[in-house]
């Protein structure tokens, strides 16, 4: 089957750094993808790791292990506007052998003063 | 430009109503892509197109019927819906269906079925 588990809510203080866990079980792994979506908004973008290691995006940071089946997303010098969910996602393959992204349930970062 | 625009914003639709979505991209992007949101739920998707042939339908109930009348244009066709259908409906459109292609969304089409 295809899981993809992040913790639900995460709750943070401004400035400060937070890690949000991701554990993957897909059928192949084509990539992974971090957005993020604010409340009655579209998902965007964040970032992609398909090889092992960190990738730095100013102050977003995501790791990848695909021996583990594992990512994070790093979030630096915390903003009230990073208050999100923070949705990890894997290109894998569905019963048709087509490559489509796998969504997780989303973790809601909430970021207080 | 680098938008996915969808139309309209919000709709409210009775169960025998006819109403289309649209969705448009002028990125150059040859995947387009259409997904169904519930509240606080992840994206699940409906339907892609590549190269403006329908190459995913993942099951999706034939009282959503989609079209894409040319590489920037993806329409829904909505007939015969149920109240549980009422949803965010999402755009999104990619290069490409490779490896690195990341999705880039519309702001959504709030539905209301009564």
């Amino acid at each position: 089957g295809q899981n993809i588990d992040q913790p639900t809510e995460m709750t943070a203080t401004e400035g400060a750094i937070v890690q949000i866990n991701c554990t993957y079980q897909t059928s192949g792994f084509n990539g992974l993808f971090w957005y993020q979506q604010h409340a009655g908004e579209a998902p965007t973008f964040l970032s992609y790791n398909v090889l092992d290691g960190l990738e730095e995006k100013g102050r977003f940071s995501s790791f990848l292990s695909r021996s583990k089946g594992y990512s994070y997303l790093l979030l630096k010098e915390l903003q009230m506007k990073d208050s999100a969910s923070y949705l990890c996602a894997v290109r894998a393959f569905n019963a048709g052998n087509n490559r489509k992204l796998i969504w997780g349930l989303g973790t809601s970062l909430a970021v207080n003063p | 430009d680098t938008e996915v625009t969808q139309t309209p914003k919000h709709l409210v639709m009775g169960m025998t109503n006819k109403k289309s979505l649209k969705c448009e991209q002028h990125m150059g992007h040859r995947a387009m892509y259409w997904y169904k949101q519930k509240a606080k739920k992840p994206p699940e998707l409906m339907f892609v197109y590549s190269y403006e042939k329908l190459s995913i339908n993942e099951s999706v109930p034939s009282r959503f019927s989609p079209e894409c009348p040319n590489s920037s244009l993806l329409n829904l066709h909505l007939h015969a819906l149920q109240p549980e259908d009422s949803a965010l409906y999402l755009c999104a459109s990619s290069q490409g269906i490779g490896t690195r292609d990341e999705q880039f969304f519309g702001p959504g089409t709030r539905l209301t079925v009564l």
